[in-house]
């Protein structure tokens, strides 16, 4: 089966810029993540969606962020303005349900300067 | 705020040896838990996961989970300079949200 995409792999911004990454999960996956993990820590949970209703976005600075996924498949989350230390990596995940634990995409390494 | 904690790295063992990846967390009603290999400038890939008390093996990896200790564990035998990667213990709990911890990086020297 096809794994989940992400794009763009790379992006580099001026602080204040906007920017927008795309994923599309596993086909079926009811469940998508966006994980935040800035290099040397652990991976951060933005936000959670089962089919296209949000589960958690407890820790989306929801002031800058902000994500979609419109018609429970695709998804974008989006970013403005950006600041300095929302330099990571965004990597995008989803699950069938259950205690399965998740599949990741390949990940947007987003550069602000 | 649920929290995992990982035993700070970095790690170096030679070719061969058993490398050993201790986490804690602090959720008790959490009910599976799973060991992530993450290479340098890839994303994390699934390689272990454990649901009830006691060991499970595969291959050359063993994880170990106590619940009433709230510790996780992983075991690496014989191993090999393939397997240097940070390794991220994850808790999924009710929400089926997984909390990840910091990582421990592992450098296995040939």
């Amino acid at each position: 089966e096809a794994g989940v995409a992400q794009s763009p792999r790379y992006k580099i911004i001026e602080k204040r810029q906007s920017v927008a990454f795309w994923c599309n999960p596993i086909s079926g996956h009811a469940t998508l993540y966006w994980y935040q993990q800035i290099l040397g820590q652990g991976p951060k949970l933005l936000i959670q969606f089962q089919n296209n209703g949000v589960v958690d976005d407890s820790q989306l600075p929801k002031d800058r962020f902000s994500a979609e996924r419109l018609k429970g498949v695709d998804s974008t989350l989006k970013i403005q303005p950006a600041k300095l230390e929302d330099s990571a990596v965004y990597l995008c995940a989803s699950s069938s349900g259950g205690a399965y634990g998740y599949t990741f995409g390949s990940g947007t390494r987003l550069t602000v300067v | 705020q649920k929290e995992v904690e990982q035993n700070s790295g970095p790690l170096s063992v030679p070719e061969g040896a058993i490398a050993s990846l201790n986490c804690t967390y602090s959720d008790r009603g959490s009910q599976s838990f799973f060991w992530y290999r993450q290479y340098s400038g890839k994303s994390p890939e699934l390689i272990m996961s454990i649901y009830s008390n006691g060991d499970k093996e595969d291959g050359r990896f063993t994880a170990q989970l106590n619940k009433a200790s709230q510790y996780v564990s992983l075991l690496i035998r014989d191993s090999q300079p393939s397997d240097s990667a940070t390794y991220l213990c994850a808790v999924q709990g009710g929400s089926e949200k997984l909390v990840f911890g910091k990582g421990t990086k592992l450098t296995v020297n040939p």
